[in-house]
């Protein structure tokens, strides 16, 4: 039971690049999310898939798109990459009492 | 606009110590408060608190939330090395399929 696992753990990325973060949980949960985490602000919302083949925007989507391919993954592209989406980024599912957070991705952005 | 507010930012203390984090929230459709312990990798989960007045304890941590005054603290007590972490709290709230809302974090450091 690996839990929540996310692919790659490090990228590097030119401005203008693309690229997937993969998530994928074997838990069986419906609910899954993608957090950027930047110093002294807390993890911000990106997306959210409430179950398998529904997707939402969260609370700073612009530069993002998802898919939640099947129920257990869940997976994030950065079409043109930017400066400004130099973070780490989380993925996450939900059981009933919480969150579960997979290790991140620290992307950075030149 | 929702937002979640930690205190202190960070705080050094020695092992020993007992300590008290801070956290007021204002969320609109509160559903529970949860504190997570972020070491170097993924936040993980410590207490989620969805009634006032109600300790929740885990060894020598402890929470309580007060709804009237929207705010929670989590006390540790005699503190070692290993509770040095970045302390997060959350509100979920029922809007975005439970969104976490969470601040910025504490910078706890326990020196020996």
């Amino acid at each position: 039971n690996a839990g929540v696992t996310q692919t790659p753990k490090f990228q590097v990325l030119k401005t203008g690049q693309s690229m997937t973060l993969q998530c994928a949980q074997d838990m069986n949960h419906n609910s899954m999310y993608w957090y950027r985490q930047d110093p002294g602000m807390g993890l911000r919302l990106i997306y959210y898939s409430a179950s398998e083949g529904t997707t939402d925007k969260g609370e700073v989507p612009n530069g993002y798109n998802v898919s939640r391919l099947n129920k257990r993954e869940f997976s994030l592209r950065l079409e043109s990459a930017a400066p400004s989406q130099t973070s780490v980024y989380f993925c996450a599912s939900r059981a009933w009492e919480t969150q579960y957070f997979g290790p991140g991705t620290r992307l950075l952005v030149l | 606009e929702d937002k979640v507010v930690q205190s202190p930012l960070s705080l050094v203390v020695h092992e020993g110590d007992t300590v008290t984090l801070n956290c007021s929230y204002e969320v609109t459709n509160f559903r529970s408060l949860l504190w997570y312990k972020q070491e170097k990798k993924a936040p993980t989960f410590l207490f989620m608190l969805t009634s006032s007045g109600i300790e929740k304890k885990s060894g020598r941590l402890s929470s309580i939330l007060d709804k009237k005054e929207l705010f929670s603290i989590l006390n540790i007590t005699a503190t070692q090395t290993g509770d040095s972490a970045v302390y997060l709290c959350a509100v979920e709230a029922v809007e975005y399929g439970n969104k976490l809302v969470f601040g910025a974090g504490t910078i706890l450091r326990v020196k020996s």
